[in-house]
């Protein structure tokens, strides 16, 4: 069974780092992109990055861009995003999912974690 | 960037009916490569279409998809109590991908 288990819900204070993290099971975690998507709080879905832990490609929303750092972690099957100084505006939940790529088209986000929520205030 | 336009922004219809939710993109989506999600409150969103028109796993008949171009729908023939929920359109054909802002489909 294909899992995503995100990382609990964190409480933070502007200026602050943070790293949450999205371990999968259930597949070859190398094969599969995994997708962040930001969610503020009463609004839509806004995608931040993929990375293919395969070979660390990793890609940015021009709005991400500088703002956070995705990467991954074969050997423990997990992705991370990172933020080294967080901002009250980036309270919201984040979401991990996969994709995957095949010959015949590409799976967009088929998997999803349950969301980590990030609260920043002061 | 393809800016996707969704509409209506809520849809109000009781159980029973037929909902036709409509995508539109501000260019053509490469490859129809257009999904649609289901996100019911406090819940990770769930992929219904694929593709334009793929179901995803598990997905009953009553959901479909089709169009391709700039213009897409989502039907759902007989909507049930557990449908009525956001529904997001996305594209994933060019970078960044990009979703829609959502239509929010209420019990009349």
């Amino acid at each position: 069974e294909v899992q995503l288990v995100q990382s609990g819900a964190e409480m933070k204070k502007p200026g602050e780092s943070l790293k949450i993290s999205c371990k999968a099971s259930g597949y070859s975690f190398p094969s599969y992109w995994i997708g962040w998507v930001r969610q503020m709080p009463g609004k839509g879905l806004e995608w931040m990055g993929l990375i293919y832990p395969g070979d660390s490609d990793t890609k940015y929303s021009p709005s991400f861009q500088g703002q956070v750092t995705i990467s991954a972690d074969n050997s423990n099957n997990t992705a991370y995003l990172q933020w080294s100084s967080l901002k009250a505006s980036d309270t919201a939940v984040y979401y991990c999912a996969r994709r995957g790529d095949f010959s015949f088209g590409v799976i967009p986000f088929d998997y999803w974690g349950l969301g980590t929520l990030v609260t920043v205030s002061s | 960037e393809v800016v996707l336009t969704q509409s209506p922004g809520t849809l109000s219809l009781s159980p029973g009916e037929r909902a036709t939710l409509s995508c539109r993109a501000s260019q053509s989506v490469s490859s129809s490569y257009l999904a649609w999600y289901q996100q019911h409150p406090g819940q990770a969103p769930r992929l219904l279409i694929y593709g334009a028109s793929s179901r995803a796993t598990g997905i009953p008949d009553r959901f479909s998809g089709s169009g391709s171009g700039t213009d897409f729908t989502l039907t759902i023939s007989r909507l049930e109590p557990k449908d009525f929920a956001v529904y997001y359109c996305q594209q994933y054909g060019s970078s960044p991908i990009t979703f829609g802002q959502g239509t929010r489909l209420e019990i009349k």
